[in-house]
């Protein structure tokens, strides 16, 4: 089985511009989330999608970042403008089911200067 | 306010013994408990988890404690293996499984020494 797939690896912008990360979940998993793991800290959630629909964006700081999920399928977060404590690494993670724990990617590392 | 603690930051371990690592929480909703492990460069993996019905659960050399009255978790590695060098997140979550919101402690970071 394939897994979690995102791109890019690294980026590195200067504040005030805008990036986009893209996300693609293990085929048949209907939830999908993104975390934002900052140097030295656990992850946190930003979002969670069920099928393309948003079940919980609560922590998602909606006046830079966005998050969309095409057709239930991929999804992409975007952050615009990006700011220097936007430095972290974005994971996406999917998941088969409530008793499942979560498949994580292997995260893109934004680095802002 | 950090509801899932980590107080290790780090453990070394002599290969061919136990490494226990301690995970507190704050919150009594939680009822789902997870164990992540993550390689440099690599995402979280996930090891294994318990119910809060439960009190231990156990695959292979990996086994997790729940003690509920102390809202305290520990996962116990026996034998400990260089391979298991890597950092371990615990994770809580509430609503009965691993679906939605998990809240990550900080992490330890796990050296087997050979």
């Amino acid at each position: 089985e394939a897994g979690v797939a995102q791109s890019p690896r690294y980026k590195i912008i200067e504040k005030r511009q805008s990036v986009a990360f893209w996300c693609n979940p293990i085929s048949g998993h209907a939830t999908l989330y993104w975390y934002q793991q900052i140097l030295g800290q656990g992850p946190k959630l930003l979002i969670q999608f069920q099928n393309n629909g948003v079940v919980d964006d609560s922590q998602l700081p909606k006046d830079r970042f966005s998050a969309e999920r095409l057709k239930g399928v991929d999804s992409t977060l975007k952050i615009q403008p990006a700011k220097l404590e936007d430095s972290a690494v974005y994971l996406c993670a999917s998941s088969a089911g409530q008793f499942y724990g979560y498949t994580f990617g292997s995260g893109t590392r934004l680095t802002v200067v | 306010d950090q509801q899932v603690k980590q107080n290790s930051p780090s453990l070394s371990v002599q290969e061919g013994r136990i490494s226990i690592l301690n995970c507190d929480y704050t919150n009594s909703m939680f009822d789902y408990f997870l164990w992540y492990k993550k390689y440099p460069a690599e995402g979280p993996t996930f090891l294994i988890s318990i119910s809060s019905i439960k009190d231990k659960n156990e695959d292979g050399r990996f086994t997790v404690f729940l003690n509920k009255s102390a809202k305290h978790l520990s996962l116990h590695i026996v034998p400990s293996q260089p391979g298991d060098s890597a950092v371990y997140f615990c994770a809580a979550s509430k609503g009965g499984g691993s679906q939605g919101n998990l809240i990550f402690g900080k992490g330890t970071k796990l050296s087997v020494k050979p």
